[in-house]
């Protein structure tokens, strides 16, 4: 089955500094990833998604993250923290498509940058 | 714009008060999911529909059922909630591979009382 491991529950950036919000994930086969993130009270919206084409994604918003194989990770990063970048983040792995395409969610970072 | 769409935003309901959730979609995708998140955790699955198939996660309650009349709409539906139903209720949408990801709307967010 899959999982997936968000390593840092709470990550405190200065705003204008880089972000790393880290990921790893466990599959048996080849997955498909993505990058959410939530803003208080809000739905989720889809940052970016790796599905096995390029490893290194480019997102929404100034937002990458690199597919590393050899290291199942999938980090999310950002070269310069904004304050609207503020809020919750989730790495998902997409099940099986025999298994109805569920998503595996980790456990939620929650990104917080200061002034 | 494409958009799934949630309504009400908020819901205020009373312990046992049967609720219904609303939800409606214009991407034509073919697979409508719906998600409890509860504060402070990810979201969870309740269930989902693949086209007409309906699809229940095996821990979802009795409590809660579903209905998608057509492609465009789903409801939840809550016959009797306790308080520890209070939570966001997202819906999703995906096309049938998946591959692309879910889209979420911007949730209801049901508060027991």
């Amino acid at each position: 089955a899959q999982s997936v491991t968000q390593l840092d529950s709470h990550v405190s950036v200065s705003e204008g500094t880089p972000v790393l919000l880290r990921c790893n994930y466990s599959s048996s086969y080849s997955p498909s990833l993505f990058w959410y993130v939530q803003h208080p009270n809000k739905g989720l919206q889809l940052l970016l998604k790796y599905t096995s084409a390029a490893t290194l994604v480019k997102g929404i918003n100034g937002f990458e993250a690199e597919f590393k194989k050899s290291e199942t990770s999938f980090h999310l990063t950002k070269p310069s923290a904004h304050m609207s970048d503020a809020a919750e983040y989730f790495c998902v792995v997409s099940d099986r498509p025999e298994y109805g395409n569920k998503l595996v969610f980790g456990a939620g970072t929650i990104l917080r940058v200061k002034s | 714009d494409a958009m799934v769409i949630q309504n009400p935003r908020y819901q205020v309901t009373q312990f046992g008060k049967p609720v219904t959730l609303s939800c409606s979609q214009t991407l034509n995708h073919n697979v409508m999911y719906w998600y409890q998140q509860k504060s402070s955790q990810a979201p969870k699955l309740l269930f989902h529909y693949y086209d007409k198939d309906f699809n229940n996660e095996a821990d979802t309650p009795d409590n809660f059922q579903s209905r998608r009349p057509n492609t465009s709409f789903c409801f939840l539906d809550i016959r009797s909630p306790g308080l520890g139903d209070a939570a966001m209720y997202l819906c999703a949408t995906s096309r049938e591979t998946g591959v692309g990801g879910q889209f979420f709307g911007p949730g209801t967010r049901l508060t027991v009382l």
